[in-house]
């Protein structure tokens, strides 16, 4: 089954940018979807198909991917971004296809 | 706008069947592009997707869990549902519904990731 690794935690001082990655085997071919989500929340999708964001989504919020690397970045880091981020792709290459979640990323404003 | 909302049981018992459902309001469960998702996610960890469903029926299921996992649609009620058997104290966790959002191009089926959730709902298996 496809396998999409993050970084535990990354740590940010305010006002910084944020980079937070999720690998996987040519995840450059795959449309890559991120979301935050705060303690007790639901997820909130950030970013969708590599680079999108959603209504009301700042644009400190954005995403690449290519390779065998997916990047969310946040730029002019706040303390309101602290949250777990999680990565997602639809993953068909098996006979049984199915929705991937990284593992998330812990971010930390320091 | 849509919203989702999850409702169920908050406590089921090893070796029984959790039942959940999700109930669409502020919109049609059948119009648009998307499919309807479960995820879980216990204490303290991840996410984890369960499966999905399209209005017409079809489904896809993680592969971890299909033997025991059913997911349904009932479009008179704008509801879709998930049952979980033979559950385990490591089916504990927070229960959510999602809608899948995703179009078709030159390369085939395509996703743009679940743009409305469900606030979640707590499920314990414990006798």
């Amino acid at each position: 089954s496809y396998v999409l690794t993050q970084p535990p935690s990354v740590s940010v001082a305010p006002g910084q940018t944020a980079r937070i990655t999720c690998g996987g085997n040519n995840i450059g071919s795959k449309s890559v979807h991120w979301y935050q989500q705060k303690p007790g929340q639901a997820p909130v999708l950030v970013v969708y198909d590599d680079s999108d964001r959603p209504s009301g989504i700042p644009e400190r919020f954005s995403g690449s991917n290519s390779g065998n690397t997916a990047t969310l970045t946040i730029s002019r880091v706040e303390a309101g971004d602290e949250a777990d981020y999680y990565c997602q792709v639809w993953d068909s290459s098996s006979d049984h296809p199915c929705v991937v979640f990284g593992g998330g990323t812990k971010l930390t404003v320091l | 706008q849509v919203q989702l909302q999850e409702s169920g049981p908050g406590l089921v018992k090893p070796s029984q069947t959790l039942s959940l459902t999700c109930t669409v309001s502020g919109g049609s469960i059948s119009s648009g592009s998307y499919y309807w998702s479960w995820i879980r996610q216990p204490a303290g960890k991840g996410l984890e997707w369960i499966g999905r469903i399209y209005t017409s029926g079809s489904t896809n299921y993680n592969p971890s869990l299909k033997s025991r996992v059913t997911i349904s649609v009932d479009t008179s009620k704008n509801q879709f549902s998930l049952k979980l058997s033979s559950v385990t104290a490591a089916d504990t966790a927070v229960y959510y519904c999602a809608r899948d959002r995703y179009y078709y191009d030159s390369s085939g089926y395509q996703d743009y990731g679940m743009d409305v959730w469900g606030q979640g709902t707590t499920v314990t298996v414990s006798s």
